[in-house]
């Protein structure tokens, strides 16, 4: 069955960066897109960050364009998220998503990160 | 990429219906049939209830529907069960691979 698991979150001071990992297994991770979505708490989902299933291309939303930066390794069925220079309204639990049809079907249980001194 | 417009809470009794409307632009919702919408209980991952407006992924009961009309998609819960109460998201393609979702709505089973 198809397997998401996020991890590097944790407390982050503000302005450093970090970097986080989704693990994909029971499926073929080389031959679909992924997305990071995040939410902040109490707040809703805000969609982040696409990248084609071989890491060629890479799209972002505006609010995070120039600071967050998308990768994968399809060698390790890893997706990454780098974000740079944490800001307060970083703090969310962030998610990666398989990506199919344009649609987000299946979703990982998220990493949370707090920016915080 | 500004947010969907959704309600911020709806409400129905057990057995009735609701419908949860998603109000975008010929940008977003009127201009691609890829909307597709979320339920999440509090504490829980997102899951995925209806995609490319109107399909069901397998094991998600025929009660939920969606539709679109122009700039504006709908949900609509039919023969609502307390299991419904959740928040629940609408989200569209945007265009060049990328994506906006709603602000969210709270569906209260009274």
């Amino acid at each position: 069955q198809v397997q998401l698991v996020e991890s590097g979150g944790g407390v982050v001071q503000p302005g450093r960066s970090l970097r986080l990992s989704c693990a994909a297994s029971g499926f073929t991770f080389s031959s679909y897109a992924m997305v990071w979505i995040r939410q902040a708490p109490g707040k809703g989902l805000e969609w982040l960050t696409l990248i084609s299933y071989d890491g060629s291309k890479t799209y972002y939303a505006d609010s995070v364009k120039g600071r967050f930066t998308i990768s994968r390794d399809n060698s390790k069925n890893t997706l990454y998220l780098q974000i740079d220079s944490l800001r307060a309204e970083d703090t969310a639990v962030y998610y990666c998503a398989r990506e199919e049809r344009l649609t987000s079907e299946y979703w990982g249980q998220g990493t949370l990160v707090a920016a915080s001194s | 990429q500004s947010a969907l417009t959704q309600p911020r809470s709806v409400s129905g009794s057990p057995g009735q219906s609701v419908t949860i409307s998603c109000t975008g632009t010929s940008s977003d919702v009127g201009g691609y049939n890829y909307v597709s919408w979320y339920q999440q209980h509090p504490g829980k991952t997102p899951k995925l209830m209806i995609y490319e407006v109107n399909k069901r992924p397998s094991g998600v009961p025929d009660r939920f529907s969606g539709s679109k009309s122009g700039n504006t998609a709908s949900l609509t819960i039919s023969g609502l069960q307390a299991e419904d109460e959740a928040d629940y998201y609408c989200c569209s393609y945007a265009g060049s691979f990328t994506f906006v979702f709603g602000g969210g709505t709270q569906l209260a089973v009274l």
